[in-house]
Formats: structure tokens, C-alpha cells, sequence
């Protein structure tokens, strides 16, 4: 089993839709996760570190269920620019990290 | 944008040929990664160090090998390339607590012809 996983999609969405990822973990024990953006050919970047309380960022909400071992990432009001895929991240401990595959977004005109 | 660079960028190797990547941090972060990104597979630890030489495993070690003799430099080397390594290797640094996120290095794409 994969300590992170992901639905791959592709998600097609028009521009001013919303649009939500999720993302499970295996171990029970995962200390922190992080949602980040990877454009194609390039590296990852981190879109934002993921709170026990749920978190904002403008149009960005990313939550954390850990009883039921998952996270999500919430997208409103999507903009042509947020096409890109989406990594879950898992930091289990220890500063050691898991990696989903990623979901590709791409938001249409 | 985290100080990371990482060289070559691009690199066309033969089978059986060494090749080395070279990361390179101006953060002075302790730790640094290897990734190795494939389809299908997502990113992939290789070989992370937590200090100047104290390096460790990953879970896709085999065939690969690392050195870090300043905090600065991190050295990934593929003794004797083969095909399944053509890849997009990442380089990343972090540094040590629960919080710390993962940056990343602009990557290297490598071929194995």
C-alpha cells in the first residue's frame, strides 16, 4: 500500500469553478503535511502547509481529517493560471516525506 | 525562492558511463535530498543527508550513491548509469522539525541512451 495516495484525475474544470482534491495517508503517525504545485517540467513548490484547525490562503482552503487519515485542498473561483498538478505531501517524521502522485488540474476558459 | 541550484540541468549519458549531479544550497539548511520524479510513481527518495557527511538510504537507493562534504554541496553519482535511470531528479532541502517544508531544486533531466 502506498503511504500517500492521490486520484490522478485529470480534473477539467472551467474558469470560475470550484474544485477539490483529496489525498489519504497511511500512517497513523504522520506528523504534517503540505499541499504543493508542480507545473509541467518544472519543480515543486509549496502552496501551503496543511493545520489540524483547516487553513486559508485567498482562494486556497486546505484541511486535515486525521481520523480519518486524509486532506484536502479546496480551489474557488479557479483561474486559468491554476492549472497545474497538485502533490500531497506527508511529513511522517523525522524529516521524512511521502509524495502522491499528484492530480493535474486544468481549468478551461 | 530557496537558494537551490542544481547542475547539470540537462544530460545525455550512455549505459555503463558514471555521471555525477551536483546540488548546491545557499541556505545553510541541514538537510538535503535526492528525488528521483517518474510517471506513475510520483517523487521518489534516493539517498538525503542531515549534516555534513551523514547521509543515508532511500527507498530507491540501488545503483545510486552520495557524498556531502561541505553543508552546502550535495553530490548524487550513478556509478554505472543503465536505462531505468533516465529520469527528472530533484534536489531538495529542508530543515529539521515536524513543520519544515521540502524546496525544491529547478531539477535535472537525465537520459540513458
Amino acid at each position: 500500500r502506498k503511504e500517500v495516495e492521490q486520484d490522478p484525475g485529470p480534473f477539467n474544470v472551467p474558469e470560475g469553478a470550484t474544485v477539490a482534491f483529496n489525498c489519504t495517508y497511511s500512517n497513523s503517525a504522520s506528523q504534517s503535511f503540505f499541499w504543493y504545485r508542480q507545473d509541467c517540467r518544472k519543480e515543486p513548490k509549496l502552496l501551503m502547509s496543511v493545520y489540524s484547525s483547516g487553513n486559508e490562503d485567498g482562494r486556497f482552503t486546505a484541511q486535515l481529517n486525521r481520523a480519518s487519515q486524509y486532506i484536502s485542498l479546496l480551489i474557488r473561483d479557479s483561474k486559468l493560471s491554476d492549472s497545474a498538478t497538485y502533490l500531497c505531501v506527508v511529513n511522517i517524521g523525522s524529516n521524512q516525506f511521502y509524495f502522491g502522485t499528484g492530480t493535474s488540474l486544468t481549468v478551461i476558459p | 525562492d530557496a537558494g537551490i541550484t542544481q547542475s547539470p540541468r540537462h544530460k545525455v549519458t550512455e549505459t555503463g558511463t558514471p555521471v555525477t549531479l551536483r546540488c548546491h544550497q545557499t541556505e545553510n539548511h541541514r538537510y538535503m535530498y535526492w528525488y528521483r520524479q517518474d510517471p506513475g510513481h510520483g517523487l521518489r527518495l534516493i539517498h538525503y543527508s542531515y549534516g555534513v557527511k551523514d547521509t543515508d538510504k532511500g527507498e530507491v537507493s540501488d545503483g545510486y550513491s552520495v557524498s556531502r562534504s561541505k553543508t552546502e554541496d550535495f553530490l548524487l553519482t550513478l556509478e554505472s548509469a543503465t536505462s531505468s535511470q533516465t529520469s527528472v531528479y530533484f534536489c531538495a532541502i529542508s530543515e529539521p522539525g515536524q513543520s519544515s517544508a521540502l524546496h525544491f531544486g529547478n531539477g535535472t533531466r537525465l537520459t540513458v541512451t
